[in-house]
Parts: C-alpha cells; structure tokens; sequence
C-alpha cells in the first residue's frame, strides 16, 4: 500500500498558487519525498523530490514540514496546463524503499478552472 | 537525451493470447520499474529490474513476467490474456533505483485484449 495519503480531488482558478497536500506520517528519516504529474493521456512525469530541506525549481516548489511527515507542491501561478494527477511518493535512499517506494497510490486530480 | 522508450504503442490481444512488451531506458539507468494503469485501480506497481535481477515485485499474478537484458532493456510478459488485462502499461527508468534518483516514464502501451 501507498505511505502517503492525498486528497482526491482539488479545484483552483487559473493565474493562482495552488498548495497539494500530501501526509505521510511514517516516513523514516532515510526516505525522500518525490512529486510527479500525469497529463491525461501521458505518462507520469517527474515534478520535484527533497529530503528534509524545502526544494525548488522551474515547475514548483516543495515545502516539507518540519517534522517531515506531511509535505505541500505548491505550484505558483496555475495554469490550464497544470491539470493533471499529481503523485507523492515516498522512496528510501538507499534500496529506493522496495515495492513500497515505487507504489504511487491514486494521486490527487488537481482542476484548473480559467 | 532520448527518453523511455515503450514498445509497441498500441495492440489489440483476444483472450488467452499472449503478450510481450519493451521498455528502453534512458542510456545509462540501470533500474527499470513496471506499472498497470486502469481507470479503477490507477497507477499500479508491477515489478522493477536491476542489473537483469528482479528486485521488487508487485501483488500481480504469475502470468505477469518480465526480465532485464545486460544492456538495461527490459520486457514484461503477459500470459492467457484476461479481459481485466486491458490497460496502459508504463514503465519507468531511474539511475539505480534509490530514492536521490527521478523516475523517468515512458509514454506507455495501451493494450486492449477483447
């Protein structure tokens, strides 16, 4: 069974920020935090990952709380363009955390309104 | 870079058919990961391969195979195709599999088996 657990659904309007929650209560101190998205009719893609520190790049920024076990992608300025799945995973340093870290779970659908 | 390559992109199985699909990796990942995507049960991890050996398995039945040749390149195998085998097959690369690592997907093989 997925580690995390994620809303199934969540609606913003465009040009906005958008904050995915995801928790994940016993995540262990080894384990990464990763994000992906999947645009329908694609496959998953990678969004960001981070391990105790926040992390950021082009597409999004990961705020990890302090205690680790909950985690928010915040996307700055939604677009129609961002609707998609998103997936938070759990995957352990050293061995990627076995079947464990590679079960993604059913993801929040995240709706952009214009 | 090329990215994942998935083979074939689409085929048609009738019951009790087998099939056999490929998966390229990105040069130089060693980690190849499966998955089965249907529109109930989303995204679902079927097994991953590294340096030719299975090292993490699903909850999938027996006729779910695959295998890793020394140059990465994987196969899965589905034998007596079932009606409920219809799905998106994805597969996924990463360097070695730990958790620093992304996850790199392929576009997918849709497979309808009637």
């Amino acid at each position: 069974d997925a580690k995390t657990t994620q809303p199934n659904s969540m609606e913003s309007n465009e040009e906005e920020p958008v904050h995915l929650p995801c928790n994940h209560s016993t995540i262990s101190g080894t384990d990464y935090i990763h994000w992906y998205r999947q645009l329908p009719s694609q496959g998953p893609e990678y969004v960001i990952h981070g391990l105790t520190s926040n992390v950021n790049n082009r597409m999004a920024s990961l705020a990890i709380a302090e205690d680790r076990k909950s985690s928010t992608l915040i996307l700055h300025r939604a677009t129609l363009r961002d609707a998609a799945v998103y997936y938070c995973i759990l995957r352990g340093m050293y061995s990627g955390g076995g079947a464990d870290g590679l079960t993604f779970g059913k993801g929040t659908h995240l709706i952009i309104q214009p | 870079k090329a990215g994942v390559t998935q083979t074939p992109r689409y085929l048609i199985k009738t019951r009790g058919q087998q099939v056999t699909l490929s998966c390229s990796p990105i040069s130089g990942h060693r980690s190849v990961s499966w998955y089965q995507q249907t529109p109930g049960q989303g995204l679902q991890f079927l097994f991953e391969y590294f340096s030719e050996t299975q090292r993490n398995k699903g909850n999938f039945p027996g006729r779910f195979s695959g295998r890793q040749f020394s140059n990465s390149r994987s196969e899965m195998n589905v034998s007596t195709l079932e009606l409920g085998d219809s799905a998106l097959y994805l597969c996924a690369s990463s360097l070695t599999g730990t958790g620093a690592n992304v996850l790199t997907f392929g576009a997918g093989s849709r497979l309808t088996v009637l």
